[in-house]
């Protein structure tokens, strides 16, 4: 099976920057997403890790490090609009729903970015 | 922008009704998924779907089927809600992936907000 750990609660002030770490157990996996979600809205795609290292959008950046099982969402620059759930997620090679897209997601961390 | 449209934001129903949830989107996804998400549990796949008239079982099946008669849509049905159903629902599309790395991102609707009494 899949396991997926975040953190489920992080706080840090205006213009800040924050480290969302995911640890994973899973035999193998395609690549790492990060979704974010306001409250009473829809998650929406963050980023993409399919290779070790860092990628980074903006204010934000994604790392992946397949020999550690980990992974994390670097947010800097932290601004109000950024509290929201973050979740991870995989797609993993072996299960049949993998070619269709299914991923498995982390239970999501909820940040609260404080003025 | 892909737009995934759910058809209601509220439901109320009673324990024991047939309940159809619907989702319709507007990008020719062939895959489309159904979630539902609660507070410390996040997202857990019910069920999922490829083509139309297919289907497969997520993690959390029981007590929930799936219809796609139409590739633009897929509807969720409890067959007879029950209280621990009481939930957030939350229908997704993205495109098929066809293996390896390539991503694919799930678009998501803004959920059905569904109470059971």
């Amino acid at each position: 099976g899949q396991s997926l750990e975040q953190p489920s609660e992080v706080t840090a002030v205006e213009g800040a920057i924050v480290q969302i770490n995911c640890t994973y157990q899973t035999s193998g996996f395609y690549g790492l997403s990060w979704y974010q979600q306001h409250d009473g809205g829809a998650p929406t795609f963050l980023s993409y890790n399919a290779l070790d290292g860092l990628e980074e959008t903006g204010r934000f950046s994604s790392f992946l490090s397949r020999s550690d099982s980990y992974g994390y969402l670097l947010l800097q620059e932290l601004q109000m609009k950024d509290s929201a759930s973050y979740f991870c997620a995989v797609r993993p090679p072996h299960d049949r729903g993998s070619t269709l897209g299914r991923l498995y997601f982390g239970r999501g961390t909820q940040l609260t970015v404080w003025p | 922008d892909v737009k995934v449209t759910q058809s209601s934001r509220y439901l109320v129903k009673r324990t024991g009704e047939k309940v159809f949830l619907e989702c319709v989107q507007d990008m020719d996804h062939e895959n489309m998924f159904w979630y539902r998400q609660d507070p410390g549990l996040g997202l857990r796949l019910i069920y999922f779907s490829y083509d139309v008239k297919m289907k497969e079982k997520g993690d959390i099946p029981e007590g929930y089927s799936v219809s796609r008669e139409k590739k633009e849509r897929f509807s969720l049905i409890l067959e007879s809600a029950s209280t621990n159903q009481t939930s957030m629902y939350l229908c997704a599309s993205s495109l098929l992936t066809g293996g390896g790395s390539y991503n694919s991102p799930l678009h998501f609707g803004n959920g059905t907000r569904l109470t059971v009494t």
